[in-house]
């Protein structure tokens, strides 16, 4: 089992720049979670996803977020355009059930936007 | 909304040495409580799963326990070793999937 596979692992870019961060879940899990961390708020939940349907964006912070997941092993978090307060570590995650399974996290990708 | 605190913020202790971690939360309805370590650069591993009907759960050197009345959780590390050294973040979970994380305490054993 390889765990939860984000990439890339970090990402320097431009204000204004699109940013893309992927993920692959672990084989089997039907829910997947993307989260920022900063030092200022901790962990942040953007949005989940169940069987590839998004449930809960309500933490997305504006338009300029969005995200897919077209199919079960694949995910993708965008922003455009990006912003240096976008500066922070994104993680996914990803649990197979309804909520009693404990999450598996990937090592995340270190967002720069200068 | 559900709010989780963790402290202390940071903690030293001599290699051996037994400790305790704790972690309070407002809204008592939660579904279950998670301890998670993450190393530096790296992502969070899960330790304990607490369901909200349990008191505690127990792996090696770990033990959570759950007092969801007080709204309070605490992590026991037994025997401290230099490999502890991580920071420990709890996490409550108030629905399907709605996880609510505490900002961590920074352990650091010394050898």
């Amino acid at each position: 089992d390889a765990g939860v596979i984000q990439s890339p692992r970090h990402e320097v870019t431009e204000m204004g720049q699109e940013v893309t961060l992927r993920c692959k879940p672990i084989s089997g899990h039907n829910s997947l979670f993307w989260y920022r961390q900063t030092m200022m708020r901790g962990l942040e939940l953007l949005i989940y996803f169940n069987n590839n349907v998004p449930i809960d964006d309500s933490g997305m912070p504006e338009d300029r977020f969005s995200a897919k997941m077209p199919n079960a092993s694949f995910s993708t978090l965008k922003i455009q355009p990006s912003e240096p307060r976008d500066s922070a570590v994104y993680f996914c995650a990803s649990s197979f059930g309804s909520g009693d399974s404990p999450l598996h996290f990937g090592n995340g990708t270190r967002l720069t936007v200068t | 909304k559900q709010e989780v605190t963790q402290i202390p913020a940071a903690l030293s202790v001599p290699e051996g040495e037994n400790l305790v971690l704790n972690c309070s939360f407002t809204d008592s309805a939660i579904y279950n409580l998670q301890w998670f370590r993450q190393d530096p650069g790296k992502g969070l591993t899960s330790l304990l799963l607490i369901q909200s009907s349990q008191r505690e759960q127990t792996s090696g050197r770990l033990n959570a326990s759950l007092d969801k009345s007080s709204g309070r959780s605490t992590l026991y590390i037994a025997a401290s070793q230099p490999g502890d050294s991580a920071t420990y973040l709890c996490a409550a979970q108030t629905g399907a999937n709605n996880l609510f994380f505490g900002t961590g305490t920074r352990l650091t054993v010394i050898p």
